[in-house]
């Protein structure tokens, strides 16, 4: 079975400071890792995604993210927030016999104050 | 490319009642997955279906059911509502070949039972 920790519920930042959502999972199997964001009222949006080969990933809206596999994390990263990142981040893991079942953190909500 | 359409995006009912959502997949995409998104339990796996084949299915009792038409449009049905079937049901789409494609979410039908 696979699991998924997003350690914190909530991050307070300022504008252009730079922010870290923290994610570990833990799975018996190779897995795939994806960032979803979701906005209010509004569904889910792929951010970026680890399938293989270079463990640092870019995606979109200027945000990375690193996978570690010693660690089992895959920790986002932005180097500089603006108020339009306020929103609501998952980290999500799928194995190779998932048959499209993300397994999802249970969510942190990123609050950037101006 | 016209994103994963869900409809309807808000509907009430009562206890007791039964609803049918529906998922309009991106075209060409074969797999479609189904989520229930709750504050108290976040988002879980409902099921998933690829080429009219259910593939894999989450802990919900039998009253949650879906089906896949020949061009992947799919619905979910929820039988004998409960106040705690409350929540924001999501699909998502991918390719379905392969697990490491990534899942494209609609902006979801917000359930409310009274």
């Amino acid at each position: 079975a696979q699991s998924v920790t997003q350690l914190d519920s909530q991050v307070p930042v300022f504008e252009e400071a730079p922010v870290e959502l923290r994610c570990n999972y833990s799975s018996s199997v190779s897995v795939y890792l994806f960032w979803y964001v979701q906005y209010p009222n509004q569904g889910l949006q792929l951010l970026l995604k680890y399938l293989s080969g270079s463990t640092l990933v870019k995606g979109i809206n200027g945000f990375e993210a690193e996978f570690n596999k010693s660690q089992t994390s895959f920790h986002l990263r932005k180097p500089s927030v603006h108020i339009s990142d306020t929103a609501e981040y998952f980290c999500a893991v799928l194995s190779g016999t998932s048959y499209g079942k993300l397994t999802f953190g249970q969510g942190t909500i990123l609050t950037v104050h101006p | 490319k016209a994103g994963v359409t869900q409809t309807p995006r808000y509907l009430i009912k009562t206890r007791g009642q039964q609803v049918t959502l529906s998922c309009s997949p991106i075209s060409g995409h074969r797999s479609v997955s189904w989520y229930q998104q709750t504050p108290g339990q976040g988002l879980q796996f409902l099921f998933e279906y690829f080429s009219e084949t259910q593939r894999n299915k989450g802990n919900f009792p039998g009253r949650f059911s879906g089906r896949q038409f020949s061009n992947s449009r799919s619905e979910m049905n929820v039988s004998t509502l409960e106040l705690g079937d409350s929540a924001l049901y999501l699909c998502a789409s991918s390719l379905g070949d392969r697990d490491s494609q990534p899942q494209h979410f609609g902006d979801g039908t917000r359930l409310s039972i009274l």
